[in-house]
């Protein structure tokens, strides 16, 4: 079974704050995502990585950095939280799209982390 | 307009009914498809995914795929209580790589 870890479930910080998000896979996927979802606006990508060292932007990176120092490790940062960050926080991870190959390129969620700023 | 549209719903069935959740999407070479359910408080979990037009049957669940007119529907047969839950339907395009777009989801809640 694909498993997608997340380093807390529920986290409280205070505005200014840095916060470090964590995500751990262990099916060997190449790709992984973070997205935020809130009431009303759906599942937002907000930054995506397809290798080490590798990241995209998605539609809503501002206010975000993230890193990719391993395989299996996808980490996404608030530099200084504001309360405007307040959000369940998901990543997922899938197999690379190949033109010609595995076509079986579905994303699996993790738990999520339920981040309150205050 | 969106490149993933859903019902918001709420969609409510009767216990034992089939429940029809049904999804638009913008860009026509867009060759993956997918069904997510969301129970509240949790995070999405794949039901099915489905690549060609037609039927994928598994289960109580059929998903359905029409390219020419850009939909994609889920079907749940005998519906149960335990399926109230939101669906996200997601898309892969055909030139984004590996992201998907997804929509805002439908709320379908079964009544026993």
């Amino acid at each position: 079974d694909v498993k997608v870890t997340q380093s807390s479930r529920y986290l409280v910080k205070r505005t200014g704050e840095k916060v470090f998000l964590e995500c751990v896979q262990d099916m060997d996927h190449e790709n992984m995502f973070w997205y935020r979802q809130d009431p009303g606006l759906g599942l937002r990508l907000i930054y995506f990585s397809y290798d080490v060292k590798m990241k995209e932007k998605g539609d809503i990176p501002e206010g975000y950095s993230v890193s990719r120092e391993k395989k299996e490790r996808f980490s996404l940062i608030l530099e200084s939280a504001s309360t405007n960050q307040t959000s369940m926080y998901l990543c997922a991870s899938s197999f690379l799209q190949q033109p010609r190959g595995r076509r079986s390129y579905e994303q699996y969620f993790g738990p999520g982390t339920r981040l309150t700023v205050t | 307009q969106k490149e993933v549209e859903q019902n918001s719903g709420p969609l409510s069935v009767p216990e034992g009914a089939i429940a029809s959740l049904n999804c638009t999407y913008s860009d026509r070479g867009s060759q993956s498809f997918f069904w997510y359910r969301q129970y509240s408080g949790k995070s999405p979990e794949l039901i099915m995914f489905i690549y060609s037009n037609g039927d994928k049957e598994d289960g109580r669940f059929t998903a359905q795929l029409n390219k020419a007119s850009q939909y994609v529907s889920l079907l749940i047969r005998d519906s149960q209580p335990s399926d109230s839950a939101t669906y996200l339907c997601a898309v892969a395009p055909s030139n984004t790589g590996n992201q998907f777009y997804f929509g805002t989801g439908t709320s379908l809640t079964v009544i026993p």
